[in-house]
């Protein structure tokens, strides 16, 4: 079965840029999800196919792939960034989504 | 504006079934598949499986096969995922999310299901 590879924790300093990585084999032929997760709350999507935001994300928030790796960066990272991501997606082979096993931001 | 709502929490003892409910308001219940992802405490999201509300056909994860059935109801636009011969490990917070070409758009507030004897 298809698998996604993220970091299981990520810290930066507030005012920086943080990078969240998601590996999975031939990713660079499928459309990648971003998801947010706060304490205790249900997911917000934060990036679509790829590189696109919905309605009320900040530009802060940007997606990009290379190679293997798709990536998820937020610039100047605030405090109220700290949160799971998670990195999702549709797995051809199964007609099924995938999600990665989740990475946890620390705002220091 | 589109919401998704769903049932209380639910505590089951191990055997059990648990049915928990998703009803869909501010767009056309037909038009969008409805998952079911769940998450253990302190675990990663895992897909359960999808219904199609316009045709009623549903396709599930190999994991759940045999003891998940997810159901829907076009006169109320509620979906409902009923989880059977409950374990220890199924405790977790199960969540209902609108399909949206490859991605989740909106997601239900989350049913805190707990498995206890």
């Amino acid at each position: 079965s298809y698998e996604l590879t993220q970091p299981p924790s990520e810290s930066v300093a507030p005012g920086k840029t943080a990078r969240i990585t998601c590996g999975g084999d031939y990713i660079g032929s499928k459309s990648v999800q971003w998801y947010q997760q706060k304490a205790g709350r249900a997911p917000v999507l934060v990036i679509y196919y790829q590189s696109d935001r919905p309605s009320g994300i900040p530009d802060r928030f940007s997606g990009s792939k290379s190679g293997n790796t798709a990536t998820l960066t937020i610039s100047r990272v605030e405090a109220g960034d700290e949160a799971d991501y998670y990195c999702q997606v549709w797995d051809g082979s199964s007609d099924h989504p995938v999600f990665g096993g989740g990475t946890k931001l620390t705002v220091l | 504006q589109v919401q998704l709502v769903q049932s209380g929490a639910e505590v089951k003892k191990p055997g059990a079934s648990v049915r928990v409910s998703c009803k869909a308001s501010g767009y056309t219940f037909t038009s969008y598949y409805l998952n079911w992802v769940r998450q253990a405490p302190g675990q990663g999201l895992e897909w359960m499986g999808i219904i199609n509300p316009s045709a009623d056909n549903t396709d599930y994860a190999e994991k759940f096969q045999g003891r998940v059935t997810m159901t829907r109801d076009t006169s109320t636009s509620t979906v409902y995922m009923e989880l059977s011969s409950l374990r220890y490990e199924d405790t977790a917070v199960y969540y209902c999310a609108r399909l949206a070409g490859e991605f989740f758009d909106f997601w239900g507030q989350g049913t805190l299901v707990t498995v206890s004897s």
